[in-house]
């Protein structure tokens, strides 16, 4: 299994709902990732977990929420979001995030949010 | 700072061959990947290089020069499915993590 599985595919939701980004990969992968995506722009990076603890917080706003139950588990908690916060967000693991080389990053094929 | 540059756009033939180059200056270089993006779609890994030279796979190669700070991605027998864009990211030590340094994309159409 080389897949990362993100969802859901698609989601809409109003400035004060509350909805949650989930990803499962079981490669094995001890560091996953987020990234925010905008249209003809690479991807941004947003939080970097390694074995399951945070390690990277790319100064994002605290209504975004990351949480990593478990090695093969991230999710994303949205809350109070604002339309500029729509975009294509895209997990990704790798095998390592520190030390030896070679981290292959395998992307989930993503979230389209929209925040209206 | 960290910088990297690559063309935003290039047009190419079907059947042809095509280079994209990427030059960056980063700190703690720790190897460069090449990724494909299509419209809407998630990015997938194309090759990584983190020796000097060349890395064939199939009709992609991707060069690495560290001390000029410079890759390219070659594209054979271009196929009209290989329009796309493609991403240059230098893996980059920052303390104790490395996280991937973006280029902004060269977007590829090959046409007829």
């Amino acid at each position: 299994d080389t897949e990362v599985t993100q969802t859901p595919k698609h989601l809409v939701m109003g400035m004060t709902n509350k909805k949650s980004l989930k990803c499962e990969q079981h490669m094995g992968h001890r560091a996953m990732y987020w990234y925010k995506q905008k249209a003809k722009k690479p991807p941004e990076l947003m939080f970097v977990y390694s074995y399951e603890k945070l390690s990277i917080n790319e100064s994002v706003p605290s209504r975004f929420s990351p949480e990593c139950p478990n090695s093969s588990l991230l999710n994303l908690h949205l809350h109070a979001l604002q339309p500029e916060d729509s975009a294509l967000y895209l997990c990704a693991s790798s095998s390592r995030s520190t030390g030896a080389q070679n981290t292959e990053a395998f992307f989930g094929q993503g979230t389209r949010l929209t925040v209206v | 700072g960290q910088n990297i540059d690559q063309p935003t756009e290039m047009t190419a033939t079907e059947g042809a061959i095509v280079q994209i180059n990427c030059t960056y200056q980063t700190s703690g270089f720790n190897g460069l990947f090449w990724y494909q993006q299509h419209a809407g779609e998630a990015p997938t890994f194309l090759s990584y290089n983190v020796l000097d030279g060349l890395e064939e796979k199939g009709r992609f190669s991707s060069f690495l020069s560290r001390s000029k700070g410079y890759s390219y991605l070659l594209l054979k027998e271009l196929q009209m499915k290989d329009s796309a864009s493609y991403l240059c990211a230098v893996s980059s030590n920052a303390g104790n993590n490395r996280k991937l340094i973006w280029g902004l994309g060269t977007s590829l159409a090959v046409n007829p």
